[in-house]
């Protein structure tokens, strides 16, 4: 089935360096690809995401890159700060459309020190 | 920021008890996910509905767990008999198109 698999699973970085973490899939019908953040004992909340049409997207300090060819995407955080720290997750949609699921990453942990 | 409603936040259950879990999607999204996050924090898909009708579930769903999502009622997981290994928290998510918004989850403990 498809698998998706996220690193690093540990992630610490200074306060205004970039953070990055990496994607990789399985399935090359894989079409759309969010990245959720998740607070402690919080549920998961859409930061951003990219669709197969796209290589590139930006929202404030928030990067995602698709290479469909490598099978890979990414997420860049820009300037970060403690507020980051959370857990991070990638995922991708098996066919596209509504209702398809989302298979995840494992998660990296990300922590952001003064 | 999602409209995704879940109850109960928390659910406290001894093996072989059920335990049923409610959701009501975002207004107007007629797709309907749930999936288990463990404490590894790993997701797993369980079922999903496209408006009442059941679109994909996993072998341990079908086997174990009754889900439904009736018109105008909340939709509800329910695990027959609970283990110890259900001991997870339970997302809902709903969708128009690709993008999901999850629900706050309900934490289930099973003594």
């Amino acid at each position: 089935g498809e698998q998706v698999e996220q690193l690093p699973s540990i992630l610490r970085v200074q306060e205004r360096s970039s953070a990055s973490i990496n994607c990789t899939y399985e399935n090359s019908a894989s079409n759309y690809f969010p990245w959720y953040k998740q607070e402690p004992g919080e549920n998961p909340k859409l930061i951003i995401d990219i669709r197969s049409n796209m290589e590139r997207k930006q929202i404030q300090g928030l990067i995602v890159l698709l290479d469909k060819k490598a099978k890979r995407f990414s997420l860049h955080i820009t300037d970060t700060q403690p507020a980051d720290s959370a857990m991070y997750f990638c995922a991708a949609s098996g066919s596209g459309g509504s209702n398809y699921k989302l298979t995840f990453g494992k998660g990296t942990l990300l922590t952001v020190t003064p | 920021n999602s409209k995704v409603i879940q109850t109960p936040r928390y659910l406290v259950k001894g093996q072989g008890q059920k335990a049923k879990m409610r959701c009501i999607p975002e207004k107007g999204h007629p797709v309907v996910f749930w999936y288990q996050q463990n404490k590894n924090n790993e997701f797993k898909f369980l079922i999903n509905f496209q408006n009442q009708e059941v679109l994909q579930q996993i072998d341990m769903t079908e086997k174990r767990f009754s889900a439904e999502c009736p018109s105008n009622s909340p939709c509800s997981l329910e695990i027959q008999s609970s283990e110890a290994g259900d001991s997870a928290l339970y997302l809902c998510a709903s969708s128009l198109e690709d993008t999901q918004y999850f629900g706050p989850g309900t934490r289930l403990l099973v003594l």
